[in-house]
């Protein structure tokens, strides 16, 4: 079984520019997470899908970082413009719901973002 | 008072030795437990989960909870050069069904 996919594994771009990372999530995982991991820290949220829906975007940088599942497979992460700031580690995750919840996330390779 | 406190390390241990790591958390309405092992340059990948009090063993590794205290840890036993990495504690928030992560603990096996 795949596991969960994401390109590309790193970008660099100048800051102001547009950047757009993908993610396949495991088959049959309906909830989707991004993670966002600076240097030294763990992974923070940036938002939660469950299917199509967008169900936790708080954490998420609403005025120039946007996110979309269209029919709730693939995901889809922008951030325009980019700052200097945003430099970290972008990561997908996927969890199955089970009885007790989830039994945690498989995360993916992630995408290494580096604004200069 | 952040949500999930670790120490941030070094933990450094002989190889064979037990490998003891610690996590407190803030949100008592907490069910749910995560420790993720992450090797520098890769992403987080999952070792075990807990959900009860006590502890919960697979292989070499334990997990202990204790939610009075709002403490969880990780055991490894016969620790390996190969299990030098940062452990990443994660709990789920009680709303939400998110998993918030602490900053991480590294070890270092020395063989």
């Amino acid at each position: 079984e795949a596991g969960v996919v994401q390109s590309p594994r790193y970008k660099i771009i100048e800051k102001k520019q547009p950047v757009a990372f993908w993610c396949n999530p495991i088959s049959g995982h309906n909830t989707l997470y991004w993670y966002r991991q600076n240097l030294g820290q763990g992974p923070e949220l940036l938002i939660r899908y469950e299917n199509e829906e967008a169900v936790d975007d708080s954490q998420l940088p609403k005025d120039r970082f946007s996110a979309e599942r269209l029919k709730g497979v693939d995901s889809t992460l922008k951030i325009q413009p980019a700052e200097l700031g945003d430099s970290a580690v972008y990561l997908c995750a996927s969890s199955q719901e089970g009885r007790q919840g989830h039994y945690g996330y498989t995360f993916g390779s992630g995408t290494r973002l580096t604004v200069v | 008072q952040k949500e999930v406190e670790q120490n941030s390390g070094p933990l450094s241990v002989p190889e064979g030795a037990i490998a003891s790591l610690n996590c407190t958390y803030s949100d008592r309405g907490s069910q749910s437990f995560f420790w993720y092992r992450q090797y520098s340059g890769k992403s987080p990948e999952l070792i075990m989960f807990i959900y009860s009090n006590g502890d919960k063993e697979d292989g070499r590794f334990t997990a202990q909870l204790n939610k009075a205290s709002q403490y969880v840890s990780l055991l490894i036993r016969d620790s390996q050069p190969s299990d030098s990495a940062t452990y990443l504690c994660a709990v789920n928030a009680e709303y939400g069904n998110k998993l918030v992560f602490g900053a991480g603990t590294i070890l270092r096996v020395k063989s």
